[in-house]
């Protein structure tokens, strides 16, 4: 089966300036997540999709970050504008039940 | 909170080495414990997994035993070899809500000739 498709794989960005990642999930899962990766950390939640519908969302930074998933299949995730320590790798996830995660291969993004 | 403690990195083995991660976690509940693993340019991968006490996932000659005396889901390897290189992550989930994965910082495994 097709994976987590993401795009694009890198990007480089003023800082102030706005940005926007596309995710595609794997055909028929319902559940989507958009995770965080700073270097040297682990992946951090984001927001959690369950088909259109925000699961969670407790730890995006809803001042300057939005993400949605319309029609319940591709999600877009927005910085906007984006900050110095918004340099990381974004992570894409889809699920058709837990232990089903599939990530993709992400997108590098880095503000200067 | 929930979180994971991992062993920090970086790691540097010879080939045939015997490996060790160890990870410890604090949680709420039950967890379902699991390993994943990141090689060079690619995506996070699931290694292996546990969902109970005493459960013991294996993969790719990879094992960990969930310990929940000592709340531990440590990672082991008998003989490493050059393709192991990459960077090995635990994480839990809670069997419960949102079902999100909580990560470890993540430990650099590098295996040299």
């Amino acid at each position: 089966e097709a994976g987590v498709a993401q795009s694009p794989r890198y990007k480089i960005i003023e800082k102030r300036q706005s940005v926007a990642f596309w995710c595609n999930p794997i055909s028929g899962h319902a559940t989507l997540y958009w995770y965080q990766q700073i270097l040297g950390q682990g992946p951090k939640l984001l927001i959690q999709f369950q088909n259109n519908g925000v699961v969670d969302d407790s730890q995006l930074p809803k001042d300057r970050f939005s993400a949605e998933r319309l029609k319940g299949v591709d999600s877009t995730l927005k910085i906007q504008p984006a900050k110095l320590e918004d340099s990381a790798v974004y992570l894409c996830a889809s699920s058709l039940a837990l232990y089903g995660y599939t990530f993709g291969s992400g997108t590098r993004l880095t503000v200067v | 909170g929930d979180s994971v403690t991992q062993m920090e990195g970086p790691v540097t083995l010879s080939e045939e080495a015997f490996l060790t991660i160890n990870c410890t976690y604090t949680a709420t509940g039950y967890p379902s414990l699991f390993w994943y693993v990141q090689y060079p340019g690619e995506g996070l991968q699931l290694l292996l997994k546990a969902t109970k006490a005493d459960d013991k996932g294996s993969n790719k000659g990879f094992e960990a035993t969930y310990r929940k005396e000592t709340t531990s889901f440590h990672l082991e390897k008998g003989s490493v070899q050059v393709s192991d290189s990459a960077v090995y992550f635990c994480a839990l989930s809670l069997q419960t809500g949102a079902n999100n994965l909580f990560f470890g910082t993540g430990t650099r495994l590098t295996v040299i000739p």
